[in-house]
């Protein structure tokens, strides 16, 4: 078992769609969790991060974090053709030593 | 505020040689921390440097070594290059001191082609 998996897609939406991508984690341990954007090409760029259990919203984003599922999840409202990128989930954690692990990365692809 | 900032941008080189990679963190951030992105992956964890020390390593191998300068600056060094080293390397800063070593920053990346 992959220690952050993630959809790798690719997921097609259409303009103005709700987009949503999942990623699923190992360790019990893990404290913090991030979403990031890459568009190709270009380094990985923060989008959002998140603590605690339950949804955190930043405009058309929200993230949501269910630690007994081990789960978490980006919605991104309104899709846009611009949204379109790989977004990769990072799980940090601090068993046996801090270490930030990424997924694979799901691509999104939003139609217009 | 400058953000991370990494060079060369491109670099080829060939098997056996050995490579330097630099990063400046972005203002503020004490915290380096070293990924390879291979294509069609997500980074992997090279190494971690804060106070000029290692704190933490991820599996790597140890042809792959780094620096960290007073500046809080960072050198990434790959000795022996083999083709799979072949990837996109990507600095990223973080702020220990100020309680935010968990949020990262990349920078624009390094692109390493091994012929």
């Amino acid at each position: 078992q992959k220690e952050v998996e993630q959809n790798s897609g690719p997921l097609s939406v259409p303009e103005g769609a709700i987009a949503s991508l999942n990623c699923t984690y190992s360790d019990r341990g893990s404290q913090s969790f991030f979403w990031y954007r890459q568009y190709s090409g270009k380094s990985p760029e923060l989008i959002m991060f998140i603590y605690s259990n339950g949804d955190k919203e930043d405009g058309r984003f929200t993230a949501q974090l269910n630690k007994a599922s081990q789960y978490v999840s980006l919605l991104i409202r309104d899709s846009q053709p611009s949204d379109s990128a790989t977004y990769l989930c990072a799980v940090n954690s601090y068993t046996g030593g801090f270490k930030t692990i990424f997924g694979a990365g799901t691509r999104l692809f939003v139609k217009a | 505020d400058a953000g991370v900032t990494q060079s060369p941008t491109h670099l080829i080189k060939t098997r056996g040689q050995q490579v330097t990679l630099r990063c400046s963190p972005k203002s503020g951030h004490d915290t380096v921390s070293w990924y390879q992105q291979a294509l069609g992956q997500g980074p992997q964890f090279i190494f971690q440097y804060y106070e000029e020390e290692e704190r933490q390593r991820g599996n790597f191998p140890d042809r792959f070594s780094g620096h960290q300068f007073p500046n809080y600056s960072s050198e990434l060094n790959v000795n022996a290059l083999l083709l799979g080293d072949s990837a996109l390397y990507l600095c990223a800063s973080s702020s220990y001191l100020a309680g935010g070593e968990e949020t990262q920053y990349f920078g624009p990346g390094t692109r390493l082609l091994v012929l």
